[in-house]
């Protein structure tokens, strides 16, 4: 119950087009859904996050859209470019925060 | 930066070898984390510090020993590894909120031979 299940694991799209990271959740007592963008060699740093009592989030060309009935949130990256080239972490909290698997998008020109 | 620093950046050691893992914070963050982050797995949450206080350990084998001697500082005293313990091993604090924002260090890539 405590499990967040990312997907895809890789994704590759070309500049300009739309990047899509799914992720679902089990745990109703998630309150905090967070995602983390993380470059080779770095931590992962806060991206975006949302919290239940809102369905969208958008800041520039990112977007969460959360679904509270079906458990799942999904982040989207309009305009991809190749500096969004990164493993993106999607996670979920009440107290304590429980990470996704991971995506690894790659970006070409 | 995040004002979360971790050293060293790059550690090798041998199974029979003890060392140990730094992190400070700088944010004035009174919770602190150690992840663990493998090849292909979720970020493990280690070991959680609250004001000082350990009050979080996912199982973790005692062959990782936290230390948290005040609010800004967190060790990870590292002995009798195993070669399956390499991974990267980050740190990260935050303020003691219900879904308030985790700050990542750059952590450190361990290796064990």
């Amino acid at each position: 119950q405590q499990q967040v299940k990312q997907s895809p694991q890789s994704l590759i799209v070309q500049k300009g087009g739309i990047s899509i990271i799914n992720c679902a959740y089990e745990n109703t007592a998630f309150d905090y859904f967070p995602w983390y963008q993380q470059f080779p060699g770095k931590g992962p740093a806060l991206l975006i996050a949302i919290r239940p009592d809102v369905s969208e989030k958008k800041e520039g060309r990112f977007t969460i859209s959360f679904n509270k009935s079906a458990k799942q949130f999904s982040l989207h990256i309009m305009d991809s470019q190749p500096g969004d080239s990164a493993t993106y972490f999607c996670a979920a909290s009440s107290y304590k925060l429980i990470f996704g698997t991971g995506t690894r998008l790659q970006v070409f020109p | 930066e995040t004002g979360v620093t971790q050293t060293p950046r790059h550690l090798v050691m041998g199974m029979t070898n003890k060392k140990s893992l730094k992190c400070e914070q700088h944010l004035g963050h009174n919770a602190m984390y150690w992840y663990k982050q493998s090849a292909k797995k979720p970020l493990e949450l280690m070991f959680v510090y609250n004001f000082k206080e350990q009050t979080e350990n996912n199982s973790v084998p005692s062959r990782f020993s936290p230390e948290c001697p005040n609010s800004s500082h967190l060790f990870l005293h590292l002995h009798t590894l195993q070669p399956e313990d390499s991974a990267l091993y980050l740190c990260a604090s935050s303020q003691l909120r219900r879904g308030d924002e985790a700050f990542f260090g750059q952590g450190t890539r361990l290796t064990v031979v």
